[in-house]
């Protein structure tokens, strides 16, 4: 159970282009999800918080412009980096909180690179 | 600020050593502590810690939570090195569920 998959896996876009990631919680229901940004050898960075049926919530510092989040549904939350640029290259992972419960479970990740 | 720091920041260790991994934190809205285990992909869920001094057993890894001095442990006897990894440490903050992450600890078990 808590299984939260990711797609794509991984992306390749030229710079200026959008891409959207998608993040699914398969078999629970997710009120809330997270975003989060990883470089190499560095700890996870929060972005942003997505509620079901209401705006997220950015964490200081990232452009809400730049990093769009929908969560349309219960089990899915979308991330589109718009626009994007070589320094965007990086590893995106989503979580999902169960309906309920305090511990989050994350996606397998999605490896963006901007060229 | 809201912090939650871990030590070593690396370690390497042969097979059949037991290590602890160090968590500490400074956080105004504590609801919980988590441990993830991330190798390649995103981290992998360990442990949640709510209640101070009650030990969480999975196999050869442990954890505990002192919330009077504000630290968790992680230990892992018996060592192998499917253990590589990096071990994050996590604190769940009450309301929000946001969670807070320490920079991990960085094992290599070398055979």
């Amino acid at each position: 159970g808590a299984v939260v998959s990711q797609h794509p896996s991984w992306v390749i876009c030229k710079s200026g282009t959008s891409v959207k990631i998608e993040c699914r919680s398969l078999d629970f229901q997710a009120t809330t999800m997270f975003w989060y940004r990883q470089f190499p050898k560095q700890s996870l960075m929060l972005m942003a918080t997505s509620n079901e049926g209401s705006k997220a919530t950015y964490e200081q510092g990232v452009e809400k412009d730049k990093f769009l989040i929908n969560h349309a549904s219960l089990t899915l939350s979308t991330l589109t980096v718009t626009s994007a640029h070589p320094e965007d290259s990086s590893f995106y992972i989503c979580s999902a909180r169960p309906t309920g419960l305090g511990e989050q479970y994350f996606g397998p990740g999605t490896r963006l690179t901007v060229t | 600020e809201d912090k939650v720091v871990q030590s070593p920041l690396s370690l390497v260790v042969h097979e059949g050593d037991t290590v602890t991994l160090n968590c500490s934190y400074e956080v105004t809205n504590f609801r919980s502590l988590l441990w993830y285990k991330q190798e390649k992909k995103a981290p992998t869920f360990l442990f949640m810690l709510t209640s101070s001094g009650i030990e969480k057993k999975s196999g050869r890894l442990s954890s505990i939570l002192d919330k009077k001095e504000l630290f968790s442990i992680l230990n892992i006897t018996a060592t192998q090195t499917g253990d590589s990894a990096v071990y994050l440490c996590a604190v769940l903050m009450d309301s929000s569920y946001k969670l807070i992450f320490g920079s991990g600890t960085r094992l290599l078990v070398r055979p």
